[in-house]
């Protein structure tokens, strides 16, 4: 089984609509991440979460939100989606001290 | 602030041949990370290497290597005998060292567009 899993994997989605994406992970790590994808641009941080009781912006938070329902769950939301949030989301843990990220697998998110 | 330069957009080689990608990188931390990931054209990101930075030596894994040098501020790739299989979009990331306030955050380049012909 995948140690990093979001659903879902695929989602179209109309102007104006509210969307979750999920993510869970069983590496028992602390630190969560969500970015996203956009051809030439690289990746880019949403959010990311330290733990539990803590949740840090990103370089591109505007128009999304996040929960951290546990340890091993971080979802992220589109309060209202717009075209431009057409992209593709990954959701990343790390354990400390290694900074490294293991990624899921995406979901890809388009908005009409 | 930190920054990956990948010059290189996109390369294109014919199988077996061996291909070098480039990756540039800037950051004050003293303490840092360096990573590869693969993304094929199915989409995930796959973690290739870590290298923190005061480790020099270079890496060999089957066909794969990384160059690895401070004075110059690079972390290169390099494919040799390269296969269809590689073609994918190779991304160069770097994370500062958490003891230095909240500087983990994966700061990626833009990726290089790898194609090997058959």
């Amino acid at each position: 089984d995948a140690d990093v899993t979001q659903t879902p994997r695929n989602r179209i989605t109309k102007t104006g609509k509210r969307i979750m994406l999920e993510c869970s992970q069983t590496k028992g790590h602390d630190r969560m991440y969500w970015y996203r994808q956009d051809p030439g641009l690289g990746l880019r941080l949403i959010y990311y979460s330290f733990d539990v009781k803590d949740i840090n912006k990103g370089e591109i938070s505007d128009g999304y939100s996040v929960s951290r329902q546990a340890q091993a769950k971080f979802s992220l939301s589109l309060e209202s989606a717009i075209p431009n949030q057409t992209a593709l989301y990954f959701c990343a843990t790390s354990d400390w001290g290694l900074g490294g990220k293991y990624f899921g697998p995406g979901t890809r998110l388009t908005v009409t | 602030a930190q920054k990956v330069t990948q010059a290189q957009t996109e390369i294109s080689v014919v199988e077996k041949e061996d291909v070098t990608l480039d990756c540039v990188y800037e950051t004050r931390d003293t303490t840092y990370y360096l990573f590869w990931y693969k993304q094929p054209p199915s989409g995930e990101l796959v973690f290739l290497i870590r290298r923190n930075s005061f480790d020099e030596q270079n890496e060999i894994s089957g066909r794969y290597s990384w160059n690895f040098q401070k004075s110059t501020s690079s972390f290169n790739f390099t494919i040799t005998a390269s296969q269809v299989v590689d073609s994918a979009v190779y991304f160069c990331a770097l994370s500062g060292a958490e003891t230095q306030g909240g500087s983990e955050k994966l700061v990626f380049g833009k990726g290089t567009k790898l194609t090997v012909n058959p």
